[in-house]
């Protein structure tokens, strides 16, 4: 059974960079994309990016010039790097995997990160 | 910017059917947008039930379908369980990038 585990700082100093990975355990890393999405406390989902396994990325125009995602396929981890964060970027994240013939089908149990002085 | 546009809200009695909708601002909704749909309760993860329009996890109940409807994505739920009063989320593809439905609020009443 494949899982997923969010982990990294729960609180951010706003202008500062939020970065959280993702493990996956149970599965390969490899052929599948590996997702970021966030919800804002009583709010709707919003898709960050993912990173295909080998690399190739693909991001949320609103935030693409703030988002990083990387992949280390010898730790099964990906990672999400947001630069200059407002309050706005308190949110619950979560990571997913993706692929074509199955959706997002794995999800993690997601983190929240409050962004506070 | 696209919007994805979802009912805020619908109310359906035990053992009914309900029609919940996935609009694009960019136009009709087909195939190619790969729809997918998730339901999420309080405190939980979103729980995939639908991806690529029709197809089903192997965990989906029987209850759940997806289709197009007149130009939208659909979730169909037909004899509605008090276990499926949830939110329900789609999301759509735009050529490199996603995007969710604002969330539709199902009350099971």
């Amino acid at each position: 059974q494949v899982q997923l585990q969010e982990s990294g700082p729960g609180l951010v100093k706003p202008s500062e960079t939020l970065s959280l990975t993702c493990t996956v355990s149970g599965g390969s890393i490899s052929s599948y994309y590996w997702s970021w999405i966030r919800q804002p406390p009583g709010k709707g989902l919003e898709w960050i990016g993912y990173i295909y396994y080998s690399g190739s990325t693909d991001y949320n125009p609103s935030l693409k010039s703030r988002s990083t995602i990387s992949v280390d396929t010898s730790k099964t981890q990906f990672s999400l790097k947001l630069r200059s964060v407002t309050a706005a970027d308190t949110a619950v994240y979560y990571c997913a995997r993706f692929r074509w013939a199955g959706g997002h089908d794995y999800w993690g149990q997601g983190t929240l990160v409050t962004v506070s002085s | 910017q696209t919007v994805v546009t979802q009912e805020p809200s619908l109310t359906v009695s035990p053992g009914g059917t309900v029609t919940l909708t996935c609009a694009s601002s960019t136009g009709s909704v087909t195939i190619g947008y790969y729809p997918n749909w998730f339901q999420q309760k309080p405190g939980q993860a979103p729980r995939p039930l639908i991806y690529s329009t029709t197809n089903k996890h192997s965990w989906t109940p029987a209850r759940f379908s997806g289709s197009l409807l007149g130009g939208k994505a659909a979730l169909t739920l037909s004899g509605v369980q008090p276990e499926d009063e949830a939110e329900y989320y789609c999301l759509l593809y735009y050529g490199g990038a996603w995007v969710f439905g604002g969330g539709t609020k199902l009350t099971v009443l």
